[in-house]
């Protein structure tokens, strides 16, 4: 079963451009994360936030959480052609470490 | 360090046949994963294991699918018999279950058609 569901489903943008991309989930989680998936190819991890947390950044990455909407928020700032992919949440909801992944994001980046 | 390993990249076989894909994990992480991606979807988990002790297997079609995890380092996933909807790529993920942490390493995937 998807836990998350991202949107928008596709999304197309000039290079230099921000990106945004949301991730609504349906119960509560100890922490979210964001992969990223370049085609043919497996995910790697971006970035985790916590459940007491509401924003991190990594380099060119911004991501909040709103646990009370239960939504969080993936900004890739300056974006460049190679940050074309697709764009994941993860949440683990029990705190085993079971991550369940939304539906993902195709991030176009035309230069 | 070495990456999450998976053989093989691609396997083509016809309905009601089996298929195994191997995985090795990253050296010294105790939590491994199996997820299943068909294309356009995100990836689905299929069974979690924690050293080798099986964590969560509520989403592994047991008719059909099963997996073991060697003492607690490669794990194989089996599927017998095939079918045509288990065309997708079983992605291997590890991760060292630290607290502290929660990052999951990704092999480059086993895509599987069925015909």
């Amino acid at each position: 079963s998807q836990q998350g569901e991202e949107d928008p489903q596709a999304l197309s943008i000039q290079e230099g451009e921000n990106a945004t991309m949301n991730c609504s989930y349906k119960t509560s989680i100890n922490n979210l994360q964001w992969y990223r998936q370049n085609s043919g190819r497996g995910l790697v991890h971006l970035i985790l936030i916590r459940s007491n947390e509401r924003e991190k950044h990594s380099g060119r990455l911004r991501v909040t959480l709103d646990t009370s909407k239960k939504s969080s928020s993936l900004l890739i700032t300056a974006s460049r052609a190679a940050d074309t992919a697709s764009y994941f949440c993860a949440t683990d909801t029990s705190g085993t470490y079971k991550y369940i992944f939304g539906t993902g994001t195709r991030l176009k980046v035309l230069a | 360090e070495a990456g999450v390993a998976q053989s093989p990249r691609y396997k083509i076989i016809e309905k009601r046949q089996s298929v195994a894909f191997w995985c090795n994990p990253i050296s010294g992480h105790a939590t491994l994963y199996w997820y299943q991606q068909i294309l356009g979807q995100g990836p689905k988990l299929l069974i979690q294991f924690q050293n080798n002790g099986v964590v969560d297997d509520s989403q592994l079609p047991k008719d059909r699918f099963s997996a073991e995890r060697l003492k607690g380092v490669d794990s194989t996933l089996k599927i017998q018999p095939a079918k045509l909807e288990d065309s997708a790529v079983y992605l291997c993920a590890s991760s060292s279950g630290d607290s502290s942490a929660g990052e999951l390493f990704f092999g480059e995937g086993s895509r599987l058609t069925v015909l």
